[in-house]
């Protein structure tokens, strides 16, 4: 079965930099990959969806990529702040409409 | 537009005992799903419901089952419950499909004693 990795549990940096999350997976290639964020007590929020056929998706400070061929998606936030600290999430399907996987999370800390 | 309600946010029980769930999805969502999270495991799946009828489940024993309503509303029930369903449950509704862009609500803190 599909399986996912986010090989981080968690990311330090500094402000102002880029924060770079990745996300692996195993087997064969999701039609799409979903990024969420997380802040503790509360549920998920949906940030960015990019599709096999997509190599990359910009929303503000956030970019996705999506590479079929490593099997790899990488989660940028640019210009990062103090308040982009959370965990993200990865999720992607299991090649059928029937299952959705999430991966465990990074938790991401920006430092002032 | 109000987001997903869901209640209580915070229960505790005692091993044995059953529970009830309550979700409201987003005005105008016909799924819902269910998801349990935990430190150990991460958010797993654990059913959609789309029109009122169970869609896709996840790999749950079948102490855990759920149903929705014909406004969308959305319940989940666990029965005989054990130490290990402790656990924060996220409802998440979305217009059609269930695993794309899922809007969460603030979830229920479940405690079992």
């Amino acid at each position: 079965s599909q399986k996912i990795e986010q090989n981080s549990e968690a990311l330090n940096i500094q402000e102002g930099k880029t924060a770079t999350l990745t996300c692996n997976y195993t087997n064969y290639s999701p039609a799409y990959l979903q990024w969420y964020r997380q802040d503790p007590g509360r549920g998920p929020v949906f940030l960015l969806l990019i599709r096999e056929n997509e190599k990359e998706k910009r929303k503000e400070r956030l970019k996705v990529t999506f590479d079929t061929t490593l099997k790899q998606s990488l989660f940028h936030i640019t210009a990062s702040q103090p308040a982009d600290s959370a965990t993200y999430l990865c999720a992607l399907d299991q090649g059928s409409a029937s299952k959705i996987i999430f991966g465990s999370g990074t938790r991401l800390s920006i430092r002032p | 537009k109000a987001g997903v309600t869901q209640t209580p946010r915070y229960l505790i029980k005692t091993r044995g005992q059953q529970v009830t769930l309550s979700c409201s999805p987003i005005s105008g969502h016909r799924s819902v799903s269910w998801y349990q999270q935990t430190p150990g495991q991460g958010l797993q799946f654990l059913f959609e419901y789309f029109s009122e009828t169970q869609r896709n489940k996840g790999n749950f024993p079948g102490r855990f089952s759920g149903r929705q309503f014909s406004n969308s509303r959305s319940e989940m029930n666990v029965s005989t419950l054990e130490l290990g369903d402790s656990a924060l449950y996220l409802c998440a509704s979305s217009f059609q499909s269930f695993n794309e862009k899922l809007f969460f609500g603030s979830g229920t803190q479940l405690s079992v004693l």
